[in-house]
């Protein structure tokens, strides 16, 4: 079961332009959403996150906007650059239990920001 | 800024050899987690370790796989025998909770080529 499905797969935006990546959920119960950028040959470097009591999250040029009853979140980069070609994951998490801090992640997306 | 180091950061092991894959987490993170990501995969759960003791395991993470914290500092994956398709990158990462809030942090990872 893929609890945590992503699109698009991959994404070609301009230098400038605004990019947006989806993620939609299953299970109720997570209440962390993270997403991670990970450029080849890195680990994944969380970007940002957020709480379901928040509806959206913006730092810098990344937000994030979270849609509780139907279950999505995005993340949307306003004035992309070439320096954010990258994979992004979205990532979801129950932060109790016996489950604490397992990820469950998104496939990723591929960015690339043509200049 | 604090790192989650870890080494080698490539090896190459011919099938049914053993391999060990450490990792240095942060130093006052107490939540310890191993994920892998076959190349243009997504990243996948393999197990977390709390209190020196594996929390939750994932459906990948068979008998062929064990985890350690020998001596309070490193964390290590040892995979007993290898096969081709353990083939991945295998990322560490540790994290600590306060409050309503995660400090979860990725090594760069161990690229295990499996021949």
């Amino acid at each position: 079961q893929q609890q945590v499905k992503q699109s698009p797969q991959s994404l070609i935006v301009q230098k400038g332009g605004i990019s947006i990546i989806n993620c939609a959920y299953e299970n109720t119960a997570f209440d962390y959403f993270p997403w991670y950028q990970q450029f080849p040959g890195k680990g994944p470097a969380l970007l940002i996150a957020i709480r379901p009591d928040v509806s959206e999250k913006k730092e810098g040029r990344f937000t994030i906007s979270f849609n509780k009853s139907a279950k999505q979140f995005s993340l949307h980069i306003m004035d992309s650059q070439p320096g954010d070609s990258a994979t992004y994951f979205c990532a979801a998490s129950i932060r109790s239990g016996s489950t604490l801090g397992r990820l469950y992640f998104g496939r990723g997306t591929q960015l690339t920001v043509w200049p | 800024e604090p790192e989650v180091t870890q080494t080698p950061s490539h090896q190459v092991t011919q099938m049914g050899q053993e391999v060990i894959l450490r990792c240095v987490p942060i130093s006052n993170h107490l939540y310890f987690y191993w994920y892998r990501q076959i190349l243009g995969q997504k990243v996948e759960f393999l197990v977390s370790f709390y209190n020196n003791e594996i929390s939750e395991k994932s459906e990948i993470f068979d008998d062929q796989f064990s985890v350690e914290r020998p001596d309070g500092s490193n964390f290590t994956l040892k995979i007993r025998s290898t096969k081709l398709e353990d083939s991945a990158m295998y990322f560490c990462a540790s994290m600590y909770v306060r409050e309503r809030f995660y400090g979860y942090t990725f090594g760069s990872g161990t690229r295990l080529t499996v021949v």
